[in-house]
């Protein structure tokens, strides 16, 4: 069964203050991973995708990397509005779908 | 271009009574999926369709039925409403990477 566990579930910083989210999977054939903010209140909103371990891609104060058996989002130097629940997911090639299979994800509050 | 559009955004059902919760897309993806989130529990996944006239079932789909007539829309239909289907509902669109997800329907049922 594939698994995707995310850790910490809370993480409370200061503004300027760098830290990492970390993602670990059990899947049998990784097509993709992905990850995903989400604002209290809306649906999530896409970040980034990954497809192959080594792989790296940045967004602004946000970087992501992937290794064979774990993600890691790294936040440098957040800012307030940063302060979202951040989930992750991966694509499996079971079933020939497309459909992700999410953590429960890590609630970020950054202090200013 | 309005992306995933669900209604309604909030709902309160008395213990069994049936309704629909309304997702349509306008990005012409083939694949459209229902979640439920709920505190602590993570996003899971009720049913999908990976395109017209083919639905599948996810993690949870007891109590839940789908349908597919067009590519627009996917609606969820909640037979006879229980308490513990109090969620957070959300319906996705994607075409195979990123998914597009609509802004949710809080239901509560009493």
């Amino acid at each position: 069964e594939d698994q995707v566990t995310q850790s910490p579930e809370a993480l409370r910083l200061q503004e300027g203050e760098s830290s990492s989210l970390n993602c670990s999977y059990t899947v049998s054939g990784l097509r993709g991973l992905f990850w995903y903010r989400q604002d209290p209140g809306k649906g999530p909103e896409f970040l980034f995708t990954l497809y192959s371990a080594g792989e790296e891609k940045e967004k602004e104060r946000l970087k992501a990397t992937l290794t064979k058996k774990e993600s890691f989002l790294h936040i440098t130097a957040p800012k307030p509005e940063d302060s979202a629940t951040y989930l992750c997911a991966v694509q499996t090639e079971t079933g020939g779908s497309y459909i992700p299979t999410f953590g429960r994800g890590t609630s970020l509050i950054v202090h200013p | 271009n309005a992306g995933v559009t669900q209604t309604p955004k909030f709902q309160v059902l008395k213990t069994g009574q049936s309704m629909t919760l309304q997702c349509a897309q306008d990005m012409n993806h083939e694949y459209m999926s229902w979640y439920r989130q709920d505190p602590g529990m993570g996003l899971r996944l009720i049913h999908y369709s990976v395109g017209a006239g083919i639905t599948d079932q996810g993690e949870v789909p007891n109590g839940y039925n789908v349908s597919r007539s067009t590519t627009e829309d996917f609606p969820l239909r909640l037979l006879s409403a229980a308490p513990s289907q109090t969620s957070v509902y959300f319906c996705a669109s994607s075409i195979g990477t990123e998914a597009f997800f609509g802004q949710g329907t809080r239901l509560t049922v009493v």
